[in-house]
Order: C-alpha cells, then structure tokens, then sequence
C-alpha cells in the first residue's frame, strides 16, 4: 500500500533555530517527491521537487534531502523565522503514467515561537 | 493576476443542496485538480482533468462531479450536499502531469455544511 507518513505531527521551535522535519514513505514505483508549506488559510506552495537521482536540493533556508535506499526524506529549515510557522506537507508520486498517484502526507505543523 | 483563483471563498449551505465551487487558472496549464483537505488537514487527491479528460477519479461519491468547460476552468458540483462534505476544497493546476512537475494551488474554498 502506497503510504507517506511524516514526522514529528507539530514542532515548537525558537526563532533563529534550526529544525529538521521527517517523512518516510512506501510507494512504489517512485516518481518524484515534494515539500510544500501551507500557511495556515491557503493553499500550499511547493518548496522543492527531488526525482530519484537527486539526493538534496536547496531552497533559500530550506534543504531537502532524499534517500531511495530507505525511502526517506527531510526537510531541514536553517535560521528559522516567524514567517515559517506553517504545515509542511511531503508529497510523493508514483509512477511515471498519466494515471500515476499521488499521495500526501499528513503534514507537520511547525511553530516558531519569538 | 491571481495565478490559480478559487470562488466562493465560503460557502455555508444546508444539507441536501445542490453546490457548485469555480476555479480558473491563467498559467496556461493543462491539466488541473481538485483536492479535499479535511479537519485533521490531509489534504487528498479526487479529480484530474487533462485536456479536458478526467485521469483519476480517487473513489469519491458520485455526487461530486468535475466540469471543464475548457483548460483553464475546472469546476466542482456537488449534489445532495451531506454533514461529511464540510472540508476546505483546493483547486490547483501543472503544465504536463510528467515526473517532477509543480502543482500551484488556489487558496481554497471552505465549504460548511449545516
């Protein structure tokens, strides 16, 4: 069964911190997978997108990593800040067709505290 | 210049009716979706809609039916309207539904049913 289970569910941190959040995943056969934010009463935005030969990709304070051996990835935020309290949601594709799945995780709700 | 625009922003109705909730996308995509986000916040997957062909069809009731007039529009109607309808809907669209592709999200419509 093609499942994302994330990692912690919430997370409090300090601003200026830094945190690393987890997703493990079991789908089959493997596509691509992303991290979106959701601030909290919009939509998600997408944060990185990593294929299976991509092990880490960076955007600003945020780096993803991926590894296909143990189906596992995190999202690690340097030097947080208020702005990053939000739901970080791991996202992964399976299969390559156009009738490929989908499947989201349930989130991490992340705070930064001042 | 919204790029993927989402109407009603609210919707409170009472069971039993009929309801119709609009996106419309200015990317110039092809392919658009419709997710249901529930109170616990997972967001899944119901409707994609490829050059006006439905391509998943994630085991929802079939009270609720996707309608495309064109590729920019998607819109979700949804009969006898039922207490477990009430979730925040997201529309959002992506250029090819290939491996790797970026799915840009509307800001959601909360959808209470009485």
């Amino acid at each position: 069964k093609n499942q994302v289970e994330q990692s912690p569910q919430s997370l409090i941190i300090l601003e200026g911190k830094n945190c690393t959040l987890q997703c493990n995943y079991t789908v089959s056969p493997f596509s691509n997978l992303r991290w979106y934010k959701q601030d909290t009463g919009r939509g998600p935005v997408s944060l990185t997108i990593m294929t299976f030969s991509e092990n880490t990709k960076s955007n600003g304070r945020y780096t993803a990593t991926l590894d296909a051996d143990t189906k596992q990835s995190s999202l690690h935020i340097t030097a947080s800040q208020l702005s990053d309290s939000a739901s970080y949601i791991c996202v992964v594709s399976a299969g390559y067709s156009s009738a490929s799945k989908i499947i989201f995780g349930s989130g991490t709700r992340l705070s930064i505290r001042p | 210049d919204t790029a993927v625009s989402q109407t009603p922003k609210y919707l409170v109705t009472q069971m039993g009716n009929d309801k119709s909730i609009k996106c419309e996308q200015n990317l110039g995509h092809d392919t658009m979706y419709w997710y249901k986000q529930d109170s616990k916040k997972f967001l899944k997957i119901m409707f994609s809609y490829n050059n006006k062909e439905l391509i998943i069809n994630e085991t929802v009731p079939n009270r609720f039916s996707p309608k495309s007039p064109d590729k920019a529009h998607l819109n979700l109607h949804i009969n006898s309207l039922e207490l477990g309808d009430s979730a925040v809907y997201f529309c959002a669209s992506s250029q090819v539904r290939t491996r790797g592709e970026t799915q840009y999200f509307g800001p959601g419509t909360r959808l209470l049913v009485l």
